[in-house]
């Protein structure tokens, strides 16, 4: 079976935090992609990342970071000190040939 | 500018009326998708299309209907056998040349049912 979950249904920090959002996936395929979406208020989904599964490199952008662990099925997202902006609802996803298969969300709230 | 644009923003119905989302890219891509998404939820897959005049069913078909005229366009409707329709509709497509099938998306169209 092919699934995406993100236990954290809702985290809240304070401005200029850390905050990591958790993503475990499972699939049997060797070969599939991962992915973070954020959807802000507005509603339209942003892709943020694409790792392959042949690339466990962590990468940063900014202030956004992504560890990729095949031994765990984890693909964490962590924002470094947190603004305003990124209160949004973020999601994990895995993509196996034709499809993405999506996470439920972890929405996040950062307090001014 | 490149991108996908849905239509209208914000939808509203009778119940048993049927309604049709406007889903338009003019990015060139192959492949189109059709999500919807409830409160608290993820996004799960209605239909989608690989290619023109050709759709497959998506985990929760049921109630919906799609047509694949144009490489450009993919209308959802939303029938009257849909029990509970009320939901965000997202349209997404994606290139199928690259390996990845990253898939962009539209702004969503928010449907409510009176």
């Amino acid at each position: 079976a092919q699934k995406v979950t993100q236990a954290q249904t809702e985290i809240s920090v304070v401005e200029k935090e850390d905050v990591t959002l958790d993503c475990v996936y499972e699939t049997r395929d060797t070969t599939y992609y991962l992915f973070w979406y954020k959807q802000p208020p507005s509603g339209e989904l942003v892709f943020l990342i694409r790792r392959n599964s042949f690339d466990e490199q962590n990468e940063i952008s900014g202030r956004y970071s992504w560890n990729f662990q095949k031994s765990t099925s984890s693909f964490n997202f962590t924002i470094t000190a947190s603004q305003v902006v990124d209160s949004a609802v973020y999601f994990c996803a895995l993509g196996i040939y034709d499809k993405i298969i999506f996470g439920k969300g972890t929405r996040l709230h950062i307090l001014p | 500018d490149g991108g996908i644009t849905q239509s209208p923003k914000y939808l509203f119905r009778k119940e048993g009326q049927n309604v049709t989302l406007s889903c338009e890219q003019n990015l060139n891509h192959d492949a189109m998708y059709w999500y919807r998404q409830d409160p608290g939820q993820g996004l799960r897959l209605i239909y989608y299309s690989q290619i023109v005049n050709d759709f497959q069913k998506g985990d929760i078909a049921e109630g919906y209907s799609v047509s694949r005229e144009k490489k450009e366009s993919f209308p959802l409707t939303v029938t009257s056998a849909q029990k509970n329709p009320t939901a965000f509709y997202l349209c997404a497509s994606s290139n199928l040349a690259t390996a990845s099938n990253e898939q962009f998306f539209g702004p969503g169209t928010r449907l409510t049912v009176l």
